[in-house]
């Protein structure tokens, strides 16, 4: 039964960073095409692509966002990472990992987490 | 990488069938058939409906169907349920491994 489930801070302050652990189980991420994505909801908004990072380590970032994105993946622990520098009260929202596996279901989002609230304030 | 443009509500009687569009450019929609709906209830995760723009996934019902059009793609739902009422994003892919997402279309069932 594939997994995903992400961890991480309920709140965090303006100015700092905000680190999301995804962890997979279910599944190996050493298969080829295979990748994860975090996706970002804020409360009664659409869902916004945010980074990508493919089984051979390969990384992609929102255009928008990438300088203040790093996504990485520890294979030994089943988890991929995302950190965002400089939270804002506007980057309030519920964060999801999804994967994709090309062979499976192409370019699509097939398994989520069940999101994980993170609210910026002081 | 700009939203795809969706229509924020669509109604529709039990039994009825709705459409949903889906525009994007040539850059995303356009030029990939990798356009994929989601339908997401309140509180809940995203749940995959169609992906390479027609395929459904196992367990999905053939009421869901996907189809696309130059920029835009379409979800249509057929023999509409009141289980049905939800939220429907659709997104594509729009290469150098990005995605982009519509800005969501929420589906009454009257």
């Amino acid at each position: 039964q594939v997994t995903l489930k992400e961890s991480g801070p309920v709140v965090v302050k303006p100015t700092e960073t905000l680190t999301l652990t995804c962890t997979v189980s279910g599944f190996s991420f050493n298969n080829a095409k295979m990748g994860v994505s975090w996706i970002r909801q804020p409360p009664g908004r659409a869902l916004e692509w945010l980074a990508h990072i493919f089984s051979h380590d390969e990384k992609s970032y929102s255009t928008s966002l990438k300088s203040r994105l790093t996504i990485s993946k520890d294979t030994s622990k089943s988890h991929v990472v995302l950190t965002m520098s400089n939270m804002d009260p506007v980057d309030t929202a519920t964060y999801y990992c999804a994967r994709i596996w090309i062979p499976a279901t192409g370019y699509s989002f097939e398994y989520w987490g069940q999101g994980a609230l993170v609210t910026v304030s002081s | 990488q700009s939203a795809l443009t969706q229509p924020r509500s669509v109604s529709g009687s039990p039994g009825q069938s709705v459409t949903i569009s889906c525009t994007g450019t040539s850059s995303d929609v356009g030029n990939y058939n990798y356009v994929s709906w989601y339908q997401q209830h309140p509180g809940k995760a995203p749940k995959l409906l169609i992906y390479d723009v027609i395929k459904r996934p196992s367990g999905v019902p053939d009421r869901f169907s996907g189809s696309k059009s130059g920029n835009t793609a379409s979800l249509t739902v057929s023999g509409l349920q009141a289980e049905d009422e939800a939220d429907y994003y659709c997104t594509s892919y729009a290469g150098d491994n990005k995605w982009v997402f519509g800005g969501g279309t929420k589906l009454t069932v009257l």
